[in-house]
């Protein structure tokens, strides 16, 4: 049972544009979301969270957005640089427990 | 600061033996570290829960016999994989927190089991 599914595998952008990265949810009772980039052979890097109370964060050229009436969210990076090029993986807790359900990430590619 | 460290980086061992990989936290004291396992090009997928001064908690399906965890100080969490089995190759990886989310990852232990 995949609570959390990023169902893009991967994910080509052009440098300078947009990226919108999805991931969507199925349990209720998640009320934190976490965005984690995460580079081979590497340990996740935090980059950006939202808590159930809020439809929008932002923290630079991140963004995310939540809208928990369709358990969707989203990372928006903009503009898109080459160091960008990672797997994204979103992430997902509920009050009161620290572990994290992970989706299964998508693979970010900046294109020059 | 939420600096995680993880040791060693990479191991190679022979099939049968045990190794131990340890994680610390070293600007912060952690009651509780996470374990995680990750398959190449899949997900992060949480092995056990580590409790400073208690038994860890371990997630359905992962033996607790095989993936022993100690936690012995605020500091430092311990995973000892016991003989090994080319199967265990993996990415293994920790996680701790100075007080709830966001977690902060260790930068992983490859593990190679010949």
């Amino acid at each position: 049972d995949q609570q959390v599914k990023q169902n893009s595998p991967s994910l080509s952008v052009q440098e300078g544009r947009i990226s919108i990265l999805n991931c969507d949810y199925t349990n209720s009772m998640f009320d934190y979301f976490l965005w984690y980039k995460k580079y081979p052979a590497e340990g996740p890097t935090f980059l950006i969270s939202i808590s159930s109370i809020k439809d929008k964060n932002e923290d630079g050229r991140f963004t995310v957005f939540l809208n928990k009436s369709a358990k969707h969210l989203s990372l928006h990076i903009v503009p898109s640089q080459p160091g960008d090029s990672a797997v994204y993986f979103c992430a997902a807790s509920w009050e009161g427990a620290q572990k994290l359900v992970f989706g299964q990430g998508t693979r970010l590619t900046i294109n020059p | 600061g939420a600096v995680v460290s993880q040791h060693p980086s990479r191991v190679i061992c022979k099939s049968g033996t045990s190794v131990k990989i340890e994680c610390r936290s070293l600007d912060f004291q952690a009651t509780t570290m996470f374990w995680y396992r990750q398959f190449p090009k899949q997900s992060l997928m949480l092995m056990a829960t580590s409790n400073e001064g208690s038994k860890a908690t371990y997630e359905q399906g992962v033996e607790k016999d095989k993936f022993l965890i100690n936690h012995a100080s605020l500091t430092l969490s311990t995973l000892t994989v016991t003989s090994a089995h080319p199967e265990d190759s993996s990415f293994y990886i920790c996680s701790a927190s100075p007080s709830g989310p966001p977690q902060y990852f260790g930068p992983g232990t490859r593990l190679t089991v010949l």
